[in-house]
This record gives C-alpha cells, structure tokens and sequence, in this order.
C-alpha cells in the first residue's frame, strides 16, 4: 500500500489569488490521479499524469508531475469561488490494484 | 452516456440493523469499487469487483461485503451496525488500465 501525504490539508483564500497544493510520498508511482469533490457529491477526475515531469493544464489549473514520479502539484490561478472543494490525489496503479487517496487538501476560495 | 448512481441517496438506521446499498456502474465499466468517506480517515477503500469477482479488499471487518451482478451492477452490505459506520459510502466504477475512477454521488449513511 503506497501512502500519500497531502498539503496542506485546509487552505483559505480570496478570490483571485494563487495557491499550490501538494500530494508526496515515498514511494514511486506509475501515474497519479487528481479529483476534485463538492460537498454531499462525490470526487470528479480531473487528470491522470503519468510521465515523469509531465505538466498538464486544465484551464486554470496547472498539474505536474514530479521528475522522479514520487510527487504532484496542482496549481490554481486567479482561485475562483467555484474551485471550492477538496481536493484528492491517488495513485494510479494497473486494474489489479487498489486505489488508495490522500486525505485531501480541504480548500475554500471566499468572493 | 449516463454516470454512477447510487440507492438510496440517504438512510438512517439504528445499532444493530443491517443495511444493502446499490450500486449501477458505467455502461461497459465492469469494475466497481466501494469506499467508506469520513472526516476524520478520509475516503477509505473497502473492496472491488471485477466480472462478479472480488478482485481487492480493504481493511475493514467482515460486517462489510459485497457482491456484484452479471450486469456489473454491485451492493455492499453492513451487518450489525454500529455508530462508527456513519459515513458516505461511495462507489465508484472504472475501466481501462490506469484504474480511472468514475464516482457516484453517494449514500449517506446515519446510524443512531
């Protein structure tokens, strides 16, 4: 079982603003996944990275891949009060495999 | 195409009672996973079925189970509830190899 750790786990801004959050571990992933989760739904893919140093954009938001896959960061520009929510990362592994998530970055963009 | 829908949305049940959840997958997605979401251990994985089969399971007691249908349509099922298993059981339903998840919107499960 690979264990994530994510950061930070609440974060509180005004709208406009930049923020990062940030998904580690130890260990080496073939691909890692983003969801996004609104309250009383449940989490929405956003993206799959799966190459080392991958950068994928999704609009407003900047997904990275880390060189030596062990880490992903996910940037928000000009945070909006529409991309309140939590957000969870999990390792994606091969169909045989388990999915387990990050406890999440719980985030609260305020008008 | 349509998405994930689970039954029922919410439930309230006392100590004790049992209780079966369900679960339509994807059109085509033969994989369905259940997870247990709380605040305070987050989204927990509690097992997968894949072509009626359990393929993985989490570390939860055997009051958890699950089955899944020919149609891939699944239900988990907790027996002997107990307090601590009010949470959002969600399930999800993949396919491919990068193990995508596709989430339904849940059941809120409320034991007094």
């Amino acid at each position: 079982t690979q264990l994530l750790e994510q950061s930070p786990q609440f974060l509180s801004i005004q709208e406009g603003e930049n923020l990062t959050v940030y998904c580690n571990s130890s260990s080496v992933f073939s691909s890692l996944q983003w969801y996004r989760q609104e309250p009383g739904e449940g989490p929405v893919l956003l993206v799959t990275v799966v190459t080392g140093g991958e950068v994928k954009k999704l609009k407003r938001l900047t997904f990275q891949f880390g060189d030596a896959r062990k880490d992903s960061s996910l940037h928000i520009t000009a945070a909006q009060p529409g991309d309140t929510g939590l957000y969870l990362c999990a390792p994606g592994q091969g169909g045989s495999e388990k999915l387990v998530f990050g406890k999440g970055t719980k985030l609260t963009v305020n008008p | 195409k349509a998405g994930v829908t689970q039954t029922p949305r919410y439930l309230i049940k006392t100590r004790g009672q049992q209780v079966t959840l369900s679960c339509s997958p994807i059109s085509g997605h033969r994989s369905v996973s259940w997870y247990q979401q709380t605040p305070g251990q987050g989204l927990q994985f509690l097992f997968e079925y894949f072509s009626e089969t359990q393929r993985n399971k989490g570390n939860f007691p055997g009051r958890f189970s699950g089955r899944q249908f020919s149609n891939s349509r699944s239900e988990m099922n907790v027996s002997t509830l107990e307090l601590g298993d009010s949470a959002l059981y969600l399930c999800a339903s993949s396919i491919g190899t990068l193990n995508e998840q596709f989430f339904g919107p849940g059941t809120r499960l409320t034991v007094l």
